[in-house]
């Protein structure tokens, strides 16, 4: 069965303090691999997609690396405003009709600190 | 404004009414999407129309209907609605098949 995990669920971190995110997938045949940034509220907001292993992007703090099986998500000195819940989602393979299924994790709550 | 509208954000009905939720996009994507996000879930996918006379059913359509009126929109209607219909919904848009899916501003919906 497809899934993504993430992990930890929730991550509390000091400002400036560098942490990673996780997300675990198990998909036959991963079309992609994206990060979207989520504030209370509001809906997702598109930071990455990852196509194969060993690709990494970066965008200010953040810095997406895949492997065979998971995804980091990196943030170095981090600061308050990168407070937000981080979901993690794969496409896997198409149904019928070509629609390229996207599975989404339950997401990384991350509180930054002053 | 936003790329992606949708109406109302925030709505309290109670059981057994009709609710449509409405999405309107200004991206000239093809592709649109109706998502559920319940808490420790993770998104789910409702329904999803790749163009005015593609509709299709997703991971959980049971109790919901969908109508693409244009391409730039597409509405998503609880036609009968219960408790646990209570959940934040988001309207979604891609150019194509692999492309990144962007979502709208989310609808709450409280079923009491």
């Amino acid at each position: 069965e497809d899934q993504v995990t993430q992990s930890p669920e929730a991550l509390r971190l000091q400002e400036g303090e560098s942490s990673s995110l996780n997300c675990s997938y198990t998909v036959s045949g991963l079309r992609g691999l994206f990060w979207y940034r989520q504030d209370p509220g509001k809906g997702p907001e598109f930071l990455f997609t990852l196509y194969s292993a060993g690709e990494e992007k970066e965008k200010e703090r953040l810095k997406a690396t895949l492997t065979k099986k998971e995804s980091f998500l990196h943030i170095t000195a981090p600061k308050p405003e990168d407070s937000a819940t981080y979901l993690c989602a794969v496409q896997a393979p198409p149904f019928s009709g070509g629609y390229n299924k996207l599975i989404f994790g339950a997401g990384t709550r991350l509180a930054v600190h002053p | 404004d936003a790329d992606v509208t949708q109406t109302p954000r925030n709505r309290i009905t109670k059981t057994g009414k009709r609710i449509m939720l409405e999405c309107s996009q200004t991206k000239g994507h093809d592709r649109m999407y109706w998502y559920r996000q319940d808490p420790g879930l993770g998104l789910r996918l409702i329904y999803y129309s790749f163009d005015v006379k593609d509709i299709n059913k997703g991971e959980i359509s049971d109790g919901y209907s969908v109508s693409r009126q244009a391409q730039a929109k597409f509405s998503l209607s609880l036609e009968s609605a219960i408790p646990n219909q209570t959940a934040l919904y988001f309207c979604a848009t891609s150019e194509g098949p692999g492309n990144t899916i962007y979502f709208g501003e989310g609808s709450w919906l409280t079923v009491v």
